[in-house]
């Protein structure tokens, strides 16, 4: 069965602190991975997008880790800021034609001053 | 437009009502998509429209739902006789190719 393991469900960190999510997955045959983050009440908008060949991709202060053998990802997020408080959602595309994406449950990330 | 609107994007019912969703996806996007999201969950895929291909509707979770979408253009999702566990947040998306999937703001549904 396809499916999306994101850890930790929820993380509470200080402004300024760097933290990881993490994403393991089991989708196959693999197309590509992303992270969205979406905010309270918003749809979800598109931080990384990786392909099989990529380790590893930044956007900003966040930068997304891939490793297709292990099928495991992470997201670190660099001196964070009140406005990353979110969800980030892993999202794996399996190659079925017109890539279905299969969502993880996300992780909600609160920034505390 | 600029992105995808949905509408509306709040919607309180009372169980038994049918209720309509509508999409509006970005211009020139083939493929529309709805999902749900029940609170703390993570989204589930309804149905993909690809121009026009017969639609894939292997997501709907009853024949209580049914989508439309004439052409590429609007989408409509609905729900007949609705239930207390359709409340979620109802998300459509649209892509012009593999990568580009854009959101929108979604319709809060609440059936009473």
């Amino acid at each position: 069965k396809n499916q999306v393991e994101q850890s930790p469900q929820s993380l509470i960190i200080l402004e300024g602190k760097n933290c990881t999510l993490q994403c393991n997955y089991t989708v196959s045959p693999f197309s590509n991975l992303r992270w969205y983050k979406q905010d309270t009440g918003r749809g979800p908008v598109s931080l990384t997008i990786m392909t099989f060949s990529e380790n590893t991709k930044s956007n900003g202060r966040y930068t997304a880790t891939l490793d297709a053998d292990t099928k495991q990802s992470s997201l670190h997020i660099t001196a964070s800021q009140l406005s990353d408080s979110a969800s980030y959602i892993c999202v794996v595309s399996a190659t079925t034609g017109y890539n279905k994406l299969i969502f993880g449950a996300g992780t909600r990330l609160a920034v505390h001053p | 437009g600029a992105g995808v609107s949905q509408s509306p994007s709040n919607k309180v019912t009372e169980k038994g009502k049918d209720v309509e969703l509508r999409c509006d996806p970005i211009s020139g996007h083939t493929a529309l998509y709805w999902y749900r999201q029940r609170l703390g969950q993570g989204l589930e895929f309804l149905i993909y429209f690809q121009g026009n291909s017969a639609p894939d509707k292997s997501g709907l979770p009853s024949d209580r739902f049914s989508a439309e979408r004439t052409g590429e253009s609007v989408s409509t999702l609905t729900i007949q006789r609705t239930q207390q566990e359709d409340s979620a947040v109802y998300l459509c998306a649209s892509s012009y190719d593999s990568y580009g999937y854009t959101f929108g703001s979604g319709t809060r549904l609440t059936v009473v």
